[in-house]
């Protein structure tokens, strides 16, 4: 069964603390991605990856890492230096063609 | 970026009535895709068109793209109470290794 798996569905923690969501993906895909979602708005894009031991930061790089230390993991790394990270946190990838990208259900960060 | 902006932004209809949106972007682009969002959960890929191409069915959907007006359209025909969701264009732009999301239309079917 592939796919992308995103874990926890729902975090919670408090100012201050830094917090690592997790995406894990089973189609082989090369390119990976994390995107910030807040209500009613569109994607926006965080990092993204494009093989293993390489990122590029996106729009909104600031107060967040990633690793890319394997083709099949991509954690994301929500920093005390990001002012306002409650939001909606997806995870994508896409193959090599980089056209079509597959999302992961997404972790709901909330921070207090 | 180059957020796409779409139109609606919310769009109530009732079941078995055809639905359109509109999505309208910015720069140069490769392709442009369209994207389907139940609420709380991932993005599903729907369809794609290429710049070189007019218009492209998939079922029930249908999806027209002017590149020299920069916009794109969906229609989804003959609508379900399953298609409420919000539904997003991405465009993959010319010299870019990533998509631009718009900010999305929520569409409502009422059984």
């Amino acid at each position: 069964d592939g796919g992308i798996t995103q874990s926890p569905k729902y975090l919670f923690r408090k100012e201050g603390q830094n917090v690592t969501l997790s995406c894990e993906q089973n189609l082989n895909h090369d390119a990976m991605y994390w995107y910030r979602q807040d209500p009613g708005q569109g994607l926006r894009l965080i990092y993204y990856s494009q093989i293993v031991n390489d990122f590029q930061k996106g729009d909104i790089a600031e107060g967040y890492s990633v690793s890319r230390e394997k083709k099949e993991s991509f954690p994301l790394t929500v920093t005390s230096a990001q002012k306002n990270p409650t939001a909606f946190y997806l995870c994508a990838s896409s193959d090599r063609t980089r056209i079509e990208q597959y999302f992961g259900p997404g972790t709901r960060l909330t921070v207090t | 970026s180059q957020q796409g902006e779409e139109d609606p932004q919310a769009l109530s209809i009732q079941e078995g009535e055809n639905a359109t949106m509109n999505c309208s972007y910015k720069t140069s682009i490769n392709n442009l895709q369209w994207y389907r969002q139940n609420s709380g959960r991932g993005l599903v890929h729907l369809i794609l068109i290429r710049s070189n191409e007019r218009e492209k069915h998939s079922g029930r959907l249908r999806v027209t793209l002017d590149t020299s007006k920069k916009s794109s359209s969906l229609l989804i025909t003959a609508s379900r109470a399953a298609d409420t969701a919000s539904y997003f264009c991405a465009t993959e732009e010319t010299g870019a290794n990533n998509l631009f999301f718009g900010t999305g239309t929520r569409l409502t079917v009422i059984p």
